[in-house]
């Protein structure tokens, strides 16, 4: 079973910076929190994965809140093409990734 | 980031054949990969778990006799759905890791299978 919270949908504007909530409350340790996204048809593209530090790479920034039960995944500004479905999910170790419904993800002209 | 090639990408098949479905890494060694199915408008479902050499590991309810899994080396996982109908029809996802602690998982582009 996914062990996160997240948002079934959210809007943003073009240009803006779109923050996407993931509440993961009984997460480990050892478990990191990884965030994908899924335009249509496609397979899963990786974002951007942490521990506990927040993360930053070329295509977002992520925030993780000190007691690690929450994060959030910022892309600094948002374009029609980042229209996807976000997902949140956190894993440890060998362990599967597990899918929970995302957030459906939806930039404005 | 790391490419997986799955393919075909879409297939069209009879009810009652087989389809073999090949998932590749391309670029590195993967020691696992996984097998996901996706159905419209719902998230991506864990079939099963492979390990290089291994027998697979199947998800409860996913019947291993209708969906063969083999990983017979670090760079290739095949699946072939056996016996397919129309309720098999659906959008199938591989990914492969490198079984690393701090690593993430590489997807392919999934493959759309539709039983006639």
């Amino acid at each position: 079973d996914a062990k996160t919270t997240q948002p079934p949908s959210m809007d943003c504007a073009e240009g803006r910076a779109a923050n996407l909530p993931c509440n993961h409350s009984t997460i480990s340790g050892n478990e990191y929190v990884y965030w994908y996204r899924q335009i249509h048809s496609q397979g899963p593209q990786y974002i951007i994965h942490g521990l506990k530090n927040n993360e930053t790479n070329e295509m977002a920034s992520l925030i993780i809140t000190e007691d690690r039960k929450s994060s959030t995944l910022i892309l600094p500004h948002a374009t029609l093409r980042d229209t996807a479905v976000y997902y949140c999910i956190v894993k440890g170790g060998a362990q599967k990734l597990v899918f929970g419904q995302g957030t459906r993800l939806t930039i404005n002209p | 980031g790391a490419v997986v090639s799955q393919h075909p990408s879409r297939v069209i098949c009879k009810s009652g054949t087989s389809v073999k479905i090949e998932c590749r890494s391309l670029d590195f060694q993967a020691t696992t990969m996984f097998w996901y199915r996706q159905f419209p408008k719902q998230s991506l479902m864990l079939m099963a778990t492979s390990n290089e050499g291994s027998k697979a590991t199947y998800e409860q309810g996913v019947e291993k006799d209708k969906f063969l899994i083999n990983h017979a080396s670090l760079t290739l996982s095949t699946l072939t759905v056996t016996s397919a109908h129309p309720e098999d029809s659906s959008f199938y996802i591989c990914s492969a890791a490198t079984g690393a602690v701090d690593t993430e998982a590489f997807f392919g582009q999934g493959t759309r299978l539709t039983v006639v």
